[in-house]
């Protein structure tokens, strides 16, 4: 069954460092998203992104935060200077519907920022 | 210093029982919900999906149940078994964007 893979499964970092966090959305999918959830809260919208283009991004989505996607396969989240309030986990889903509509996730990433 | 967190509510059902786990939602342009099942330490698994056309839909031992007219959706789950204890997260959708608004979870634990 296809799935949605991310790497690392945990990533730990110091304060002001930069991470990115990688993902391969399900092949045939072309809508692709990061969300967060911070440790024991609800799970968050960060960003939606298709075409090589941001489509929607939440208030959380500020400017130490990007996404790319260098290549055919890999979706990725960057976090130009790490905050402790970054700590969580992080999910990739991706969509093959526009609209939005049966996203699959991936396992996530913990970010822990110390 | 000290975490706050979600306060889950806990479902706690003996295995062969059925389930019914309960979400209510605020906005009423939503048109898409969603269930997802979290285990420990991994990602939210698709359960089962609604469009705000149906008040109905089934799948395998799953039934989503949505009432618009008081912004309700429920999951029921058959003959719960012990692989079925997660946290249960119901999600939603308007037509306006493609991003999921979750909902605050149920844990659902399953006594053998």
């Amino acid at each position: 069954e296809p799935e949605v893979t991310q790497t690392p499964s945990h990533q730990v970092t110091q304060m002001g460092q930069e991470v990115i966090l990688r993902c391969v959305p399900i092949s045939n999918h072309l809508y692709f998203y990061w969300y967060r959830q911070i440790l024991g809260q609800k799970v968050e919208f960060l960003v939606s992104f298709y075409n090589n283009e941001i489509s929607e991004k939440s208030e959380i989505f500020d400017d130490q935060f990007s996404v790319e996607r260098p290549d055919g396969s890999n979706f990725t989240l960057k976090i130009r200077s790490t905050k402790l309030e970054d700590s969580a986990m992080y999910f990739c889903a991706s969509t093959r519907n526009r609209d939005g509509t049966e996203a699959f996730f991936g396992q996530g990433t913990r970010l822990t920022v110390v | 210093g000290e975490s706050v967190g979600l306060h889950l509510p806990t479902l706690s059902v003996q295995e062969g029982d059925n389930s019914i786990i309960n979400c209510a939602y605020s906005n009423s342009a939503s048109d898409y919900f969603i269930w997802y099942k979290q285990e420990s330490g991994k990602g939210p698994q698709f359960i089962i999906d609604i469009r705000s056309n149906m008040d109905k839909r089934q799948g395998q031992r799953v039934t989503v149940l949505l009432n618009k007219t008081v912004k309700h959706l429920s999951l029921q789950i058959a003959a719960t078994q012990p692989g079925d204890s997660a946290v249960y997260f119901c999600a939603e959708k308007n037509n306006a964007g493609n991003m999921l608004t979750f909902g605050g979870g149920t844990r659902l634990m399953v006594k053998p």
